[in-house]
């Protein structure tokens, strides 16, 4: 499809195992975002990409969350040792990089902690 | 560092009543504006963004927004409220002459349409 892509749409998973989700940008787009919503914390930035380098990664809660992303394209956001308090919806977006480009978001990947 | 305030975070209107969300943002730098909409279950959606140009800003579904520097505003209006228009709404901002082109959000406002 044309819009952003991520997988899996949902997830649920016990505590303390590791989750990898996916984000497919759209095409050409240099830039890629991550974010979270969670109910008591609304959107906080997680991490980004210019290409395949990471300029801003202020936003990882903790040295368990770790992202990358290869080829310019595809994203990878890995949560080790899961916690209930990682459950969220993890938001992917893109953009062409240069600022006050609209920035376009994915529909999420719903994760449930248990 | 950026900050987006949105005063309220639940407005009901009736249909047809004029709609009006509030935000306010703090930046250091001359910033760039957005809206979002998000439905429920849904990704977010552009409604409109503020770069420097026109004050006065026109998205999709009716809405607009106006920046007044002054202010340190960027509220956004629909005159005429749709059922279709119940949604939570975010507001946004980036810093615009910067090289860091993330987005730093509102808590968002919950619009109610009421029959």
């Amino acid at each position: 499809g044309a819009g952003v892509s991520q997988s899996p749409s949902n997830k649920v998973t016990e505590k303390g195992k590791d989750v990898e989700l996916r984000c497919d940008p759209i095409s050409g787009h240099t830039a890629l975002y991550w974010y979270r919503q969670s109910l008591g914390q609304g959107l906080e930035f997680l991490i980004y990409f210019q290409g395949n380098s990471a300029p801003d990664k202020s936003g990882l809660p903790s040295d368990r969350f770790s992202a990358e992303r290869t080829g310019g394209s595809v994203s990878t956001l890995t949560i080790q040792r899961t916690q209930q308090e990682d459950s969220a919806v993890y938001l992917c977006a893109s953009s062409f990089g240069l600022s006050g480009n609209t920035i376009y978001f994915g529909e999420g990947s719903w994760l449930t902690v248990v | 560092a950026q900050s987006v305030t949105q005063l309220g975070s639940h407005v009901s209107v009736s249909e047809g009543a004029l709609v009006l969300l509030r935000c306010n943002y703090s930046s250091s730098v001359p910033p760039y504006l957005f809206w979002y909409v998000q439905y429920p279950n849904q990704g977010l959606q552009l409604l409109l963004k503020y770069t420097s140009a026109a004050t006065l800003v026109k998205g999709i579904n009716g809405f607009e927004a106006e920046f007044k520097k002054s202010e340190t505003s960027f509220h956004l209006t629909k005159p005429s409220a749709h059922m279709s228009d119940a949604a939570e709404y975010f507001c946004a901002v980036s810093d615009g002459g910067g090289s860091n082109y993330k987005l730093t959000f509102g808590k968002g406002t919950l619009l109610t349409v009421n029959p």
